[in-house]
């Protein structure tokens, strides 16, 4: 089992929907929580930066971090063609520079 | 201000050949990482550099893979004897400082390995 799990989608909605993007994780030292996204062929871009358990808002963008059930999420919120892009999750331990990357999850805002 | 920058954006090469990849941080950055991302394996951690020194090598998959930083700036990662299964995009981001888990990732360079 990997450390991080991310369904790869493909996503597809309709303009103006939410959006709910998911990983799970099986190492409960896992501290910081993170959400990149990534337009093709370029880098990853920091969306959301999450310490711990709880909820944080920014703009569209929701994140949520249960460690508890070991699931982190990403709302987005009247979504955007613009929006349309590969979503990671990413994931630390207290101490450690390592990211652990979800495989990402492809998503499509249909105008 | 400018970005994480990489160059080449593009490489490819012939099986056996050494290749070199250049990132260069974002200035008065001190932290700074490479990445591999594979198509179906995600991003993988490669090295991390703190300064001019590389605490965590941890994630180089082989003696093939070395890296190092100069000036605490511009970092090379150095592949000897390329593979076919070394295609891949390698990423650099750098960070404000150590444990900061705020990572800035450069474009990438797409290495083909024929």
């Amino acid at each position: 089992q990997k450390e991080v799990e991310q369904d790869p989608g493909p996503l597809s909605v309709p303009e103006g929907a939410i959006v709910s993007l998911n990983c799970t994780y099986s190492n409960s030292a896992f501290q910081y929580f993170m959400w990149y996204r990534q337009y093709s062929r370029k880098g990853p871009e920091l969306l959301m930066y999450t310490y711990s358990s709880g909820n944080k808002e920014d703009g569209r963008f929701t994140a949520q971090v249960d460690k508890s059930s070991k699931y982190i999420s990403l709302f987005i919120r009247d979504s955007q063609p613009s929006d349309s892009a590969t979503y990671l999750c990413a994931m630390s331990k207290a101490g450690s520079e390592k990211l652990v990357f979800g495989k990402g999850t492809k998503l499509t805002v249909n105008p | 201000g400018a970005g994480v920058s990489q160059s080449p954006s593009n490489k490819v090469t012939e099986k056996g050949k050494d290749v070199e990849l250049r990132c260069d941080p974002i200035s008065g950055h001190t932290a700074l990482y490479w990445y591999r991302q594979s198509l179906g394996q995600g991003l993988e951690f490669l090295i991390y550099f703190q300064g001019n020194s590389a605490p965590d090598k941890s994630g180089l998959p082989s003696d093939r893979f070395s890296a190092e930083r100069t000036g605490g700036s511009v970092s090379t990662l150095t592949i000897q004897r390329t593979q076919q299964e070394d295609s891949a995009v390698y990423l650099c981001a750098s960070s404000p400082r150590v444990s900061s888990n705020e990572q800035f990732f450069g474009p990438g360079t797409r290495l083909t390995v024929l």
